[in-house]
């Protein structure tokens, strides 16, 4: 297996603030890197795709200003929710690609819950 | 219709069953195939990964891929409290440069003592 960190697991920040999340590969390099958003009892939502390098790949209907994405090192991907608000309270979870020998999969890291007061 | 399906559940069984979690999909260019389970306020972990069809075993957990059908599954046998949650199952298109992947919606599965 690999181990994917993300930190903070938990954050609550006042409506206005922008709040940072870190997801990093401990194990392995993850040319690719991608940041999902889940609501309760729902599946995983992808917002974005994340490559080594170069400028982020958004999904439909996600807010590239407001959701800014880094991916300054094989091993780090953040994730900047800039101007925060309630609505943007929910569960954003990471993943990193593991291409190493003949395998394609994605190790998640635990998740980060972001509260907007 | 959606690339993945699998039935949201809930599933409930007694402690010991055997449980049966399927997905189907509809993409022929469909390579890898997961399955992660995750518990409530966590990330999903992987637990099987495989890429050809046929049987996969780890433990007590069975992987299964016929990808004539467009159809794989999941065993879980002595079936224990612990893993209740939801499993998810996922592919990937072997020509996808990115490695995207396609979940179900996952299935619910409560194991009670």
């Amino acid at each position: 297996g690999a181990v994917v960190s993300q930190h903070p697991s938990r954050v609550i920040c006042k409506s206005g603030t922008s709040v940072k999340i870190e997801c990093r590969s401990l194990d392995f390099q993850a040319t690719t890197m991608f940041w999902y958003r889940q609501f309760p009892k729902q599946s995983l939502m992808l917002m974005a795709t994340s490559n080594e390098g170069s400028k982020a790949t958004y999904e439909q209907g996600v807010e590239k200003d407001k959701f800014l994405i880094n991916h300054a090192s094989l091993t780090l991907s953040t994730l900047t929710v800039t101007s925060a608000h309630p609505e943007d309270s929910s569960f954003y979870i990471c993943s990193a690609r593991d291409q190493r020998g003949a395998t394609d999969t994605q190790y998640f890291g635990p998740g980060t819950r972001l509260t907007v007061l | 219709q959606k690339e993945v399906e699998q039935d949201p559940g809930p599933l409930s069984v007694p402690e010991g069953a055997i449980v049966s979690l399927n997905c189907t999909y509809s993409n022929s260019a469909f390579q890898y195939f997961m399955w992660y389970r995750q518990y409530s306020r966590k990330g999903p972990e992987l637990l099987m990964y495989t890429y050809s069809s046929g049987n996969k075993e780890d433990g007590r957990f069975t992987a299964q891929v016929d990808k004539s059908s467009k159809y794989i599954s999941l065993f879980i046998r002595d079936s224990q409290p612990s893993d209740s949650a939801t499993y998810l199952c996922a592919m990937v298109d072997r020509g996808s440069t990115l490695g995207r992947l396609y979940f179900g919606r996952g299935t619910q599965l409560t194991v009670w003592p």
